[in-house]
């Protein structure tokens, strides 16, 4: 009954670094996202996977890319982390991505430092 | 511009006290509405959805209700206890028409609930 696991839970990187967030769910939904949460702001969509093979830019895209691995996977990586992207990251999923009426289910998020 | 805005930021009562959390939101077209509990560390937890035709909707000692006229929600908890303490989000989602779902989420208020 694990629903999102996020990996890993903490992780502090030097400008410049890269580094990948691990994401799985165990609930055959359909829809992955990747959220960061920053102080006084509300969470904001980085990406999204509406299915196997498929990915859409959200709302703060620059200096992320992701891959849905297959069904049950979506990585979120940071090619060359930047102080900007010190934040917490979420992953969710839902069962359809096409509907609005279907919750999101979130991982217990990633704390992310960059320095 | 879509925007969530919640009330108060940040609130402190006394165990067995109610509270009353206000969203205000500016999305449109509107699908539906739903708070999100966050503690401390964790993922987001649906609590209630809010559709256009509903007004009032209970889940144990919470209720939200929605004004789709004034674009107004608010989450009310009665007989607070101290796992009351948490942050919750207002989140309203658009009907998107290439399927992809638009959630704006609020930044929040932070709930304490003391002895």
């Amino acid at each position: 009954n694990a629903g999102v696991t996020q990996t890993p839970k903490f992780q502090v990187l030097k400008t410049g670094q890269s580094m990948t967030l691990q994401c799985a769910q165990d609930m055959n939904h359909n829809s992955m996202y990747w959220y960061r949460q920053d102080p006084g702001m509300g969470l904001r969509l980085i990406y999204y996977s509406a299915s196997e093979g498929t990915t859409d830019k959200g709302e703060v895209p620059n200096g992320y890319n992701v891959s849905r691995l297959n069904k049950r996977e979506f990585s979120l990586r940071l090619e060359s982390a930047a102080p900007s992207q010190t934040s917490v990251y979420f992953c969710a999923s839902s069962a359809s991505g096409g509907s609005g009426a279907n919750v999101l289910t979130f991982g217990a998020g990633s704390r992310l430092t960059v320095l | 511009k879509n925007q969530v805005e919640q009330s108060p930021q940040s609130l402190i009562i006394l165990e067995g006290k109610n509270c009353t959390l206000q969203c205000n939101y500016t999305v449109s077209p509107f699908s539906n509405l739903r708070w999100y509990k966050q503690d401390t560390g964790r993922g987001p937890v649906s609590l209630t959805i809010m559709t256009f035709s509903e007004n009032t909707k209970s889940n144990g000692r919470y209720t939200a209700t929605l004004d789709a006229d004034t674009k107004q929600s608010s989450l009310h908890i009665t007989a607070s206890q101290l796992s009351d303490s948490a942050s919750y989000i207002c989140v309203v989602t658009r009907p998107e028409v290439t399927g992809r779902r638009a959630l704006t989420f609020g930044s929040g208020t932070r709930l304490q609930v003391q002895p």
